[in-house]
């Protein structure tokens, strides 16, 4: 089974802070996911990498800014915290070498910033 | 650009009845995937099935089925024999093939499913 973890369930920061959310994935993933959920907005994009150190700015990459080192792991980092980025943050993985591309997602990140 | 609409915020269904989910699409691309996703109070996004844009015959996984209409751009899921444990948010999303990099997934505003006895 695909797994895919993230660093916290829920993490609460004050304004202004430099906040790192991490993700692994442990199948050898290509491809690696930001999104944050809002309620009546569904998912929107961050951010995705499709190899390590390559990243692409999804549909509101605004704020954030994103680290890819190593193939199993995807770093989001808001550089200054605003309270407009408290939200859920999920992270998912896919490899488009297995023919649907399916993004598995890890649990979610609940970040609140005060 | 890609669109996913699904217009029901929210759908009850007694136990043990079917119950169908509307999800309509919009893309200019002639290659595309449609998955459905389903969300739990914990929060995690559990890939429930996925539907290719050339596939002949309508997927099915378990309880689940997808009607494929494409003519309509209409992706439904439909649930059979509904359990309380089915209750939760479904997402509808569509795949979006590009060159040179990841694919990306489109989703709907969800669906609230709330099971009843």
């Amino acid at each position: 089974d695909v797994k895919v973890t993230q660093s916290s369930r829920y993490l609460v920061k004050r304004t202004g802070e430099k906040v790192f959310l991490e993700c692994v994935q442990d199948m050898d993933h290509e491809n690696m996911f930001w999104y944050r959920q809002d309620p009546g907005l569904g998912l929107r994009l961050i951010y995705f990498s499709y190899d390590v150190k390559m990243k692409e700015k999804g549909d509101i990459p605004e704020g954030y800014s994103v680290s890819r080192e190593k193939k199993e792991r995807f770093s989001l980092i808001l550089e200054s915290a605003s309270t407009n980025q408290t939200s859920m943050y999920l992270c998912a993985s896919s490899d488009p070498g297995r023919g649907t591309d399916t993004q598995y997602f890890g649990p979610g990140t609940r970040l609140t910033v005060l | 650009a890609q669109k996913i609409t699904q217009t029901q915020p929210g759908m009850f269904v007694q136990e043990k009845e079917a119950v169908t989910l509307d999800c309509t699409y919009d893309t200019s691309d002639p290659s595309y995937g449609l998955f459905w996703y389903k969300q739990p109070s914990s929060g995690e996004m559990i890939f429930l099935i996925y539907q290719g844009s050339y596939d002949q015959q309508n997927a099915t996984e378990g309880r689940y089925s997808l009607n494929f209409q494409k003519a309509r751009k209409s992706a439904n899921l439909v649930i059979s024999a509904s359990q309380l444990g089915d209750s939760a948010m479904y997402f509808c999303a569509m795949r979006e093939d590009l060159t040179g990099t990841a694919s990306k997934l489109t989703f709907g505003t969800g669906t609230r499913l709330q099971v009843t006895l």
